[in-house]
Order: structure tokens, then C-alpha cells, then sequence
């Protein structure tokens, strides 16, 4: 599986929007990018994923860049519940995963 | 979202003794099970995939004979910590997928913390 970077932390403002990078250059043709994040001692949960196209739910949005090699994990209105290590993914499919270190988003009062 | 259930939440145990965790798919057949373990401030790390009724594949530097892994069912898989020792604290949680679970996303356990003393 390709392999992702992501920055270790990062800060955010509550209410503000949160914009988390990943970079996955060596990312191959068929492979989807996937985001979780993990609240301190819980399991992953699925946050979203997406092959070309830039994609929404009502939990965030993912927008992947043209080449591919890089996308952007968005929460447009961060809170305090949204502080959580933040992982990005990329794999053939939704199972059996690969994680990197991910990013440990803080959201600030 | 697909339904898992993972027991116990959390188990304090003395070492040299064994525990026993276990991960229920409660609304599809879970036919592979993964396993991860994660060590504090670390990532999760895949330790073995498990199918249904064969021998579970482990990765490197995770000993099969220390970690026991029974699928024996469609719907339950259970990891024994067998003789366990301090540097085995961590937090194990478990993945299946299957048929009836959605293919295009991964769901997880709520995870096991495990303490020896």
C-alpha cells in the first residue's frame, strides 16, 4: 500500500474550519484515500474516502488533487469533540488498513 | 455503519496469566477478522488476519504462539494474550469484514485496553 504523510499535529480554532493535508505521491491508479480518526481509547471511525472526485458527507469533506498525490480532509466548523489523531489512508479497498502516525488535530475554545 | 462489538473495554491482569478478548459482528458475516494492537502515543499495527475456519496469518514479529487467535465462527473471533507480560499492555482492537458488510469502508471494535501488572 502506498504510503501517506501527514503533518504530526496541528491546532484549530472552534467554529473555525479545519484543513488537514496528506501527501500520497506514490499513490497507484486504483487505490482510494481514505480518512478516519481516533478519539483517545476508541476504535477508528470512518470519517470518508474518495478515488478522483472531491467528495462531502455530513461529517467532512475530501478534496484530492487533480494528480492524486495529495489531498485535503476538511471539517468546515471544527469543535472541542472534534480533537482526535486524524489518520490518512490509502488502500485497494475499505479493509484491511495500513496506518501511518497521523495527525493529531487539537480544536481550541 | 456495520455493527462490532468488542469485549472487554479494559482487563487488568497479572502476568504470566492469560486473557481472552473477543469481537462480535453483530449484523453481517465477518468471514476475515483483522487484529491491530497499539502501544501508547503510537499508531495502530496490524497484527494478523484471521478467516473463518483456517489459521490466522500473522505479520512480522508478532508471535502466533503468544497471540491465539479462534474464528471459528461467522460472527465471533476472539484473540487469547496467552502467558501475558508487562511490555504486552496495549490497546488491541479488532476489524471484521465479510459478507453483508460494506465493502468501501472498514469498521472497527471500540478497542480493548490491556494492563498487566
Amino acid at each position: 500500500d502506498a504510503k501517506t504523510t501527514q503533518p504530526p499535529s496541528m491546532d484549530c480554532a472552534e467554529g473555525r474550519a479545519a484543513n488537514l493535508p496528506c501527501n500520497h505521491s506514490t499513490i497507484s491508479g486504483n487505490e482510494y484515500v481514505y480518512w478516519y480518526r481516533q478519539i483517545h481509547s476508541q476504535g477508528p471511525q470512518y470519517i470518508i474516502h474518495g478515488l478522483k472526485n472531491n467528495e462531502t458527507n455530513e461529517m467532512a469533506s475530501l478534496i484530492i488533487t487533480e494528480d492524486r498525490k495529495s489531498s485535503t480532509l476538511i471539517l468546515p466548523h471544527a469543535t472541542l469533540r472534534d480533537t482526535a489523531v486524524y489518520y490518512c489512508i490509502v488502500n485497494l479497498s475499505g479493509n484491511q488498513f495500513y496506518f501511518g502516525t497521523g495527525t493529531s488535530l487539537t480544536v481550541i475554545p | 455503519g456495520a455493527v462490532v462489538s468488542q469485549h472487554p473495554s479494559w482487563v487488568i491482569c497479572k502476568s504470566g496469566t492469560s486473557v481472552k478478548i473477543e469481537c462480535r459482528s453483530l449484523d453481517f458475516q465477518a468471514t476475515t477478522m483483522f487484529w491491530y494492537r497499539q502501544f501508547p502515543k503510537q499508531s495502530l499495527m496490524l497484527m494478523a488476519t484471521s478467516n473463518e475456519g483456517s489459521k490466522a496469518t500473522y505479520e512480522q514479529g508478532v508471535e502466533k504462539d503468544k497471540f491465539l487467535i479462534n474464528h471459528a465462527s461467522l460472527t465471533l473471533s476472539t484473540l487469547t494474550v496467552t502467558s501475558a507480560h508487562p511490555e504486552d499492555s496495549s490497546f488491541y482492537i479488532c476489524s471484521p469484514t465479510g459478507q453483508g458488510a460494506p465493502n468501501t469502508e472498514a469498521f472497527f471494535g471500540q478497542g480493548t485496553r490491556l494492563t498487566v501488572v
